[in-house]
């Protein structure tokens, strides 16, 4: 079970769009519809973003968007805004009851 | 509104194990719809998946973390635990737990507590 793969970091400017991919196997992101992304500032917790690929909780706002194709699930957010810089992790069901994360992206938003 | 709690000690000596409780208010262990996971982040790297249990008691594992783990449940405390033995350094982290549906997505989250193991 190896960590999915995300680009270090990203960046974009206000009101500009940004994706950060995720890269995982054909035992993970591409062999099942369970992938959720988490958003974290500094010293929080993560926050539950986007799960089953592109279904976003309640109170997580629209500009945030999920998608996938094959082993790769991709989170857009359009409309940057200042409160969107934080570390992004994507999460993926990898069978027998497990879970693996991505290693992280830090989006700034210059 | 459910809330998480993590709680226990926060310095634990090389070779020993490392015990800690999420306590769940605000809603019962023993919902049929989720599991409780425990996952942790060490110093300025990203999360892991550590466990998650259902309040039956069934119980999964990181493989990688699998012969050291333990996650149990105590549904009349509203309370899971999780015991990491032989910890070492690499163990240093912050500890989280959370509610999670299935292997699909973990909703809520306590608010983490740091653990670091030294001497």
């Amino acid at each position: 079970q190896s960590a999915l793969t995300q680009p270090r970091s990203v960046s974009g400017s206000p009101g500009q769009s940004v994706t950060i991919s995720c890269t995982g196997t054909s035992s993970d992101v591409g062999g099942y519809s369970y992938v959720s992304w988490y958003q974290q500032h500094p010293g929080k917790a993560p926050k539950l973003m986007i799960y089953d690929v592109s279904k976003r909780p309640s109170g997580v706002p629209d500009r945030f968007s999920g998608s996938k194709s094959g082993n790769t699930a991709s989170l857009t957010i359009s409309g940057l805004q200042a409160e969107d810089e934080a570390d992004y992790y994507c999460c993926s069901y990898a069978g027998s009851y497990t879970v693996v994360f991505g290693g992280g992206t830090k989006l700034t938003v210059l | 509104q459910l809330q998480l709690q993590e709680s226990g000690p926060g310095l634990v000596k090389p070779s020993e194990t490392l015990s800690l409780t999420c306590t769940v208010s605000g809603g019962s262990i023993s919902s049929s719809s989720y599991y409780w996971g425990w996952i942790r982040q060490p110093p300025g790297k990203g999360l892991e998946w550590i466990g998650s249990i259902y309040y039956s008691g069934t119980t999964y594992y990181n493989p990688s973390l699998k012969s050291r783990v333990t996650i149990s449940v105590d549904t009349s405390k509203n309370q899971f635990s999780l015991n990491l033995s032989s910890v070492t350094a690499a163990d240093t982290a912050v500890y989280y737990c959370a509610r999670a549906n299935w292997g699909r997505y973990m909703d809520v989250w306590g608010r983490g507590t740091t653990v670091t193991v030294s001497s």
